[in-house]
This record gives structure tokens, sequence and C-alpha cells, in this order.
């Protein structure tokens, strides 16, 4: 079984519809991020959690929130969709040393019409 | 501003040749460097990592990666491509436990 899940894969919205993106993993890690992609672009943090009870903004925040359930699950919320957050998006989980790599969910490419 | 560039943004090799895909980095502090790839429709995963000690570091798949301090470099090496590392690759930088700073990607195409 894969380290890092996300859910859904694939998802097609509308204009103004609240989209909920999950993400659990079983590495036992404190750290989950979510990313995302876009052509280009390259990988943008969107927010990152350090523990259940610390999340913080990354650099394109604005549109997104995100809940710390618990230790293995990190959910990335859009309010009200838009266009342009038509994107690949990636959960990440790390351990607490800045040596620690970043293991990578396998995506969810979402698409708001 | 901390940064990471990855020059060029395609490379092309010939299978059986040698591939480099570079990198450079500009921070403040130790750098702790990462190289991950992104297959199609896959998400990014890991290859290889400097922390410290032997500026050459050995990875998965027969990738390896140079650290060079003073030209603040950590170029992707592989001695001979193969068509099936096709893919982009991803270099990023971390730095006094902070935020990973990525690179914008650079797509390796290995033709037959």
């Amino acid at each position: 079984d894969a380290d890092v899940t996300q859910t859904p894969r694939n998802r097609i919205t509308k204009t103004g519809k609240r989209i909920m993106l999950e993400c659990s993993q079983t590495k036992g890690h404190d750290r989950m991020y979510w990313y995302r992609q876009d052509p280009g672009l390259g990988l943008r943090l969107i927010y990152y959690s350090f523990d259940v009870k610390d999340i913080n903004k990354g650099e394109i925040s604005d549109g997104y929130s995100v809940s710390r359930q618990a230790q293995a699950k990190f959910s990335l919320s859009l309010e009200s969709a838009i266009p342009n957050q038509t994107a690949l998006y990636f959960c990440a989980t790390s351990g607490p040393s800045s040596t620690d790599t970043q293991y990578f969910g396998p995506g969810t490419r979402l698409t708001v019409l | 501003a901390q940064s990471v560039a990855q020059p060029e943004d395609q490379v092309n090799v010939a299978e059986g040749n040698p591939l480099t895909v570079k990198c450079t980095y500009s921070v403040s502090g130790n750098p702790y460097l990462f190289w991950y790839v992104q297959y199609p429709n896959r998400g990014l995963q890991f290859l290889l990592k400097y922390i410290t000690g032997d500026n050459l570091v050995k990875g998965s798949y027969g990738f390896e990666a140079e650290f060079n301090k003073s030209q603040t470099s950590f170029h992707l090496k592989k001695p001979s491509a193969l068509v099936s590392d096709s893919a982009l690759y991803f270099c990023a930088v971390r730095v006094n436990n902070r935020k990973l700073i990525w690179g914008l990607g650079t797509s390796l195409a290995v033709n037959p």
C-alpha cells in the first residue's frame, strides 16, 4: 500500500463549488504539506502543518483552507472554486529534520469549469 | 532572496549517452539539496540528497549528483541514459529547517 494517498485522483467541478481534497499518510510523520503544480511554474506551497495544532500559510494560500484532523490526515478545501485553481495538487509528508526527505502522494488533478 | 535555478527547461539526450540536468542555488547558510523525479501522471519520487560529507552523492536508478560549493551547484548526472529516464526533474534546497525551495523543473527527453 502507498504511504501517502490522495482522494480523489481526478475531479471536475464548476465555478463556485466547494471542493475538498483529502490526504492520508501511514509514514508516522508529523509534517504535512499541500502543493499545487502548474506547467512552467513548478511546485508552489499552499499550506503546511508541522503537527496537528500547527498550520501555516504557504506562498499561495488565498482561496484555500486546510484542516489537520489527525497526525495522519490533512485536507485541503477550495471554498468557492474558480477556473484558475485548475491544477495538479500534491500532498507530501516529512520528518522533523532539515535533512528529511519529503514523500509525495500521487496527486489530484482538479479541473474547475 | 533564496532561490533555486534549473537553467534548462528541457534536455534532450540520446539513449546510452551521459546526461546532466543542471541546478544552481542561492541561499544563506548551509544548504541541504534534493533531487526528485516526476514520471508522467505520477507524483514526485525522491532520487537523492546531499547533506554533508562526500560531494558525490549516489541515488536511485543509477543517478548521481555532485555538490559544488564554490559554484553553488548540484547537477544531476547519469553515465548512460535510458528511454525510461524521460521525465520531469526537480531540484530543491532547504536551509535551517525552513521550507523546501523548488526549482521550476527540467524536462528530460531520452531519444531511442
